[in-house]
Parts: C-alpha cells; structure tokens; sequence
C-alpha cells in the first residue's frame, strides 16, 4: 500500500509557466518531507524538504507547500525551465529510532521551450 | 569532491545465480543507504549501514544482505536470483545516520533473465 502517493505520472508545461507538482500521503506520523529531482541516467538528488511544523518553504524557484490536514503536498516551480525536465520524486520520513524514507512514484515534468 | 560511485553500472545474471553489487560513498560520509527501484513500486529502501553496522532495514527477504567496510565502502548481496528482482539499485550517502539529505549514486542496473 502506497502511503506516499503521486498521482499524477507525467506532467506537461510550457516554459516560463508554474510547474505544480502533487504528493498525498497516509501517515500522519510523517514528520518531514522532501523533493528530489531524478535526470535519466543519474541518482535523484536532493531538492527542497520542509518540517511538518511548517507550511511552507522557499528555495529560489522552488517553493513546497504542505497541508496536513489534508495531508497534501506540492511543489512549485516558477518560472519553469526546460532544464526542469526530470522526474520528480515526493519522499516522506518516518519519526523514530528507524527513520526511513518512504517514496512516491515519481511525476514525470516536461517543460517545453 | 567525488560523488557516489556504483559499480558495475550493468548487470545481466540468470536466475539462481548470486550478485555483488558495490558503492563508495562520498568521502567523509559515513551512512550508506541502498534502495530498489522499479516502475510499479518506485524507491524501496533495502538497507542502511553506519559506521559498518547495518542500522536500519526495510521489507526485504534474507536473499538480500550488505556490509559496509571500514572505509564506508559498501557491497549489496543477492543471492538465489528472481527475475522480479529486475531493477535499478541505487546507493545514497550522507555524513550521518537516518539523515533525510542523501546523495545518490547513479545505479547499477540489474537484469535477470
């Protein structure tokens, strides 16, 4: 059962345009959240995270919004670059003694020129 | 400084076979995590090793094991081969254990037939 969830595979923007990416989880338990950026043929790397105690974070382009109580988040890209193009994950970290990353399934962003 | 190198990026086994896969991690980072990825589950976490004990663990069976090396160093085992076993695996470094900020390697590509 997925308890990170994106449920959009790919997604499709023009460049210059706001790129928003969705993620919903299961666990309220998660306590901080993350986005990373995959390119083909490379690990994901890291990109912006953001504290449960927050609801939101700013990193130049990148922007995450998180409601819990929808247990809701997204991340923005304004403007978006055709350099954007990646597949984007959503990961999640559990409290604890054994902290874990549980992970989205990825969306997918074009961003056209 | 380097970044995550996994080795061999490609690997073809037939199923019964055993696999070695190996990762150095960035220098100074003392935390290595492994994880799976295919297309229909997205990033499973394997395994996790600090300081050359294993800290943390996901839900894997005993066919896949790993250790880590004084010098961080880590090496994945699978043994008794499936062909579900198919996937990408990826190694992520950090500086400590149970950290959220991780750098990946780009994989190494598993294919069994």
């Amino acid at each position: 059962d997925q308890q990170v969830k994106q449920n959009s595979p790919s997604l499709s923007v023009q460049e210059g345009r706001i790129s928003i990416l969705n993620c919903d989880y299961t666990n309220s338990m998660f306590d901080y959240f993350l986005w990373y950026k995959k390119y083909p043929a490379e690990g994901p790397t890291f990109l912006i995270s953001i504290s449960s105690i927050k609801d939101k974070n700013e990193d130049g382009r990148f922007t995450v919004f998180l409601n819990k109580s929808a247990k809701h988040l997204s991340l923005h890209i304004v403007p978006s670059q055709p350099g954007d193009s990646a597949v984007y994950f959503c990961a999640a970290l559990l409290p604890g003694n054994n902290r874990k990353l549980i992970w989205g399934l990825g969306t997918s962003l074009a961003v056209n020129p | 400084k380097a970044g995550v190198t996994q080795t061999p990026r490609y690997l073809i086994k037939t199923r019964g076979q055993q696999v070695t896969l190996s990762c150095s991690p960035i220098s100074g980072h003392r935390s290595v995590s492994w994880y799976q990825q295919t297309p229909g589950q997205g990033l499973q976490f394997l395994f996790e090793y600090f300081s050359e004990t294993q800290r943390n663990k996901g839900n894997f069976p005993g066919r896949f094991s790993g250790r880590q090396f004084s010098n961080s160093r880590s090496e994945m085992n699978v043994s008794t081969l499936e062909l579900g076993d198919s996937a990408l695996y990826l190694c992520a470094s950090s500086q400590r254990s149970h950290s959220y900020e991780q750098y990946f390697g780009p994989g190494t590509r598993l294919t069994v037939t």
